[in-house]
C-alpha cells in the first residue's frame, strides 16, 4: 500500500458543470477526510467518515457538496454547479487513532 | 478571531540557527495537537504530535501549554531542507476524530 491516491491530479472546468473527484485511503485506516486548501491558508475541514458513516460535515458545505464513501472504502466528493470560488486544492487524508493525517496529494480544481 | 493563529513570518534564518513558532488556539475544550509540515504546493505531512509533557524527535521539540492555550515548535541546528511552512493543528477529541482545525502556516526559509 503505497499511501493515499487522489484522482484526477488536476480539473479544470467551466463554471456551473459537475466535477467529481475520488479518494482512496490507506486501507488499514478506517477515518477517512475531505479538507480544502486555497493559496496561503490552512486545510479547511470539509467532512469525515468513519468507515461508510458521514459522521460530520463542515456547515461551510453548501448542499452543491456531497461526498460518499461506499462500503467504507474509497471516497468520493462530488460539486455541482461548480462556482469560481470552488478552484482550490481538495485534500484527502485517512488515519488511524491518534497517528495523524495521512494526506493524499491532492486534486487542484480550477473553475474558469 | 481565527480558531488557530500562527504568525506566518517569512522567518528567515541562517543554516545552524535554532528558530521557533508558536500557535495559539481559542477552544480551551482542544485535546490533541499537532505540527504538521507543507512544502511548496505539495500535501501536508505529519511532523510530530503534541503531548501534554512536552516531547522531542531529534531537532525538534514541541510544546503544549494549556492555561494560556499555545503550542510551540522549536528547530535546533536548522538545515536547508527544514525551508517549508509549519502547520499547527487543534483538534477537540483526545482520539483526533472529526474535524481538526489548521492554523495558515508559518513560513521558514533557512539560508546557507
Amino acid at each position: 500500500d503505497t499511501g493515499v491516491s487522489q484522482d484526477p491530479r488536476h480539473k479544470i472546468t467551466k463554471r456551473g458543470q459537475n466535477v467529481t473527484f475520488r479518494c482512496d485511503p490507506i486501507s488499514e485506516h478506517n477515518r477517512l477526510y475531505w479538507y480544502r486548501q486555497t493559496l496561503g491558508q490552512g486545510p479547511e475541514f470539509l467532512t469525515y467518515f468513519q468507515n461508510e458513516a458521514q459522521l460530520e460535515k463542515s456547515r461551510l458545505l453548501s448542499d452543491r457538496f456531497s461526498a460518499e464513501r461506499p462500503k467504507g472504502s474509497f471516497s468520493t466528493l462530488e460539486i455541482q454547479r461548480t462556482e469560481q470560488g470552488d478552484s482550490a486544492m481538495y485534500l484527502c487524508a485517512s488515519d488511524l487513532v491518534l497517528r495523524g493525517y495521512t494526506f493524499g496529494s491532492g486534486t487542484r480544481l480550477t473553475v474558469v | 478571531r481565527k480558531e488557530v493563529e500562527q504568525d506566518p513570518g517569512p522567518f528567515n534564518v541562517p543554516e545552524g540557527a535554532t528558530v521557533a513558532f508558536n500557535c495559539t488556539y481559542s477552544n480551551s475544550a482542544s485535546q490533541s495537537f499537532f505540527w504538521y509540515r507543507q512544502d511548496c504546493r505539495k500535501e501536508p505531512k505529519l511532523l510530530m504530535s503534541v503531548y501534554s509533557s512536552g516531547n522531542e524527535d531529534g531537532r525538534f521539540t514541541a510544546q503544549l501549554n494549556r492555561a494560556s492555550q499555545y503550542i510551540s515548535l522549536l528547530i535546533r541546528d536548522s538545515k536547508l531542507s527544514d525551508s517549508a511552512t509549519y502547520l499547527c493543528v487543534v483538534n477537540l477529541y483526545n482520539t483526533n476524530a472529526g474535524k481538526s482545525t489548521f492554523g495558515d502556516g508559518t513560513t521558514l526559509t533557512v539560508k546557507p
